[in-house]
């Protein structure tokens, strides 16, 4: 059972313009989110998180915002470069609860020069 | 100056042998995590330890044993290997437990033959 889904494998988006990733989850428990980028042969990189007491957060090019009833949240980059190209990876955990994040399958971004 | 560290990257070996994979944080983090990211890059969770503390103990098969000799390290050793443990493990730390983000190692792909 995929609690958290990234439902587009993949994105292309011209240098310059927004990248939009989006990430669904099914369990309303959930009260954090992070983003994490993931370039190959590497680790996930910690990019922004996201608290379920806001609706967004912004950091430099990078902002999340957070759609508690819809179930939805969405990493916004403005403007995308080319470095920016990896598979960025949504996480869902409950602030008190498991003690764990649940991760989407990932979106793989391409930035096109 | 690595954060988290794990060795070794790659882990060539054959059907029912033992292996361990370590790993090491110099951040001075409360919590250790270890992942396996499978064929379909689904990254599920497999333990966390705070403060050398059994906190995250998912379905895993008893083979997968992991050890925590103090706060900054914690290895992982598989007994019998099997085919279907081929992956990529990664290791990781936080702060505390959530809401914190976590710092990835590398990852050490396992390929078992």
């Amino acid at each position: 059972d995929q609690q958290v889904k990234q439902n587009s494998p993949s994105l292309s988006v011209q240098e310059g313009r927004i990248s939009i990733l989006n990430c669904d989850y099914t369990n309303s428990m959930f009260d954090y989110f992070l983003w994490y980028k993931k370039y190959p042969a590497e680790g996930p990189t910690f990019l922004i998180s996201i608290s379920s007491i806001k609706d967004k957060n912004e950091d430099g090019r990078f902002t999340v915002f957070l759609n508690k009833s819809a179930k939805h949240l969405s990493l916004h980059i403005v403007p995308s470069q080319p470095g920016d190209s990896a598979v960025y990876f949504c996480a869902a955990s409950e602030e008190s609860g498991t003690y764990k994040y649940i991760f989407g399958t990932g979106t793989r971004l391409k930035v096109l020069a | 100056d690595t954060a988290v560290s794990q060795t070794p990257k790659y882990l060539v070996t054959q059907m029912g042998n033992d292996k361990s994979i370590k790993c090491e944080q110099n951040l001075g983090h409360d919590t250790m995590y270890w992942y396996k990211q499978d064929s379909k890059k689904f990254l599920k969770i497999m333990f966390s330890y705070n403060n050398k503390e059994l906190i995250i103990n998912e379905t895993v098969p008893n083979r997968f044993s992991p050890k925590s000799p103090d706060k900054a390290h914690l290895n992982l050793h598989i007994n019998s290997l099997e085919l279907g443990d081929s992956a990529v493990y990664f290791c990781a730390s936080s702060q505390r437990l959530i809401p914190y983000e976590q710092y990835f190692g590398p990852g050490t792909r396992l390929t078992v033959t």
